[in-house]
């Protein structure tokens, strides 16, 4: 059965700091992982990621990902209030399916 | 382009009751999918179509139908609402290839006394 699985599932971290959001996952015929950004409304998409060690930049986010250990990191730097959200890993497989994992719920304080 | 829009956005139902939740897609995506989303377990696949006149069953499909007749609409039927159905549904979409992402319609909130 494929899975995904996010960690740590909730941070609470000070403006400024530095977070990085782990995506481990177990799937078959993987075809590529996404990440999403969920505030009180619908997911919004942030990365696609389908090759490894390619890493993927939009201004202070990054994520990367390792196909070989089958893990994504998501990278927030100088968090900001704006950045509290729930942060979803998706993977999508060849039977076009997306398993989402539970979500990293991160919430910046001023 | 509209993306995918749902409707209603929230509604009530007494147990036993059916409905239909409404989602379409103006963008000629052949996936789309239903999820539910409760506290704390992210998104679940309920059902999901490849293409008009083809659906199939995801993650927790029980207590729900769906009908693909054309490109653009995929609703959702409760056919005898419960409370463990009380969620938030999201419809999304994508195309099939691989490359791209799912588009996400801005949900809808069901409560089921």
């Amino acid at each position: 059965e494929d899975k995904v699985v996010q960690s740590p599932l909730s941070l609470v971290v000070h403006e400024g700091d530095t977070v990085t959001l782990n995506c481990s996952y177990e799937v078959t015929n993987f075809r590529s992982l996404l990440w999403y950004k969920q505030e009180k409304k619908a997911p919004t998409f942030l990365f696609m990621l389908t090759s490894s060690g390619i890493e993927k930049k939009s201004g202070r986010l990054s994520s990367i990902l390792d196909k070989k250990e089958l893990f994504s990191i998501l990278n927030i730097t100088a968090t900001q209030t704006g950045d509290s959200a729930v942060y979803l890993c998706a993977v999508r497989n060849y039977g076009q399916n997306f398993v989402f994992g539970p979500g990293t719920r991160l919430s910046v304080l001023p | 382009n509209a993306g995918v829009t749902q409707t209603p956005k929230f509604q009530v139902l007494k147990t036993g009751q059916s409905m239909t939740l409404q989602c379409a897609q103006d963008m000629n995506h052949e996936y789309m999918s239903w999820y539910r989303q409760d506290p704390g377990m992210g998104l679940r696949l309920i059902h999901y179509s490849v293409g008009a006149g083809i659906t199939d069953q995801g993650e927790v499909p029980n207590g729900y139908n769906v009908s693909r007749s054309t490109t653009e609409d995929f609703p959702l039927r409760l056919l005898s609402a419960a409370p463990s159905q009380t969620s938030v549904y999201f419809c999304a979409s994508s195309f099939s290839g691989g490359g791209e992402t799912q588009y996400f319609g801005p949900g809808t909130r069901l409560l089921v006394l």
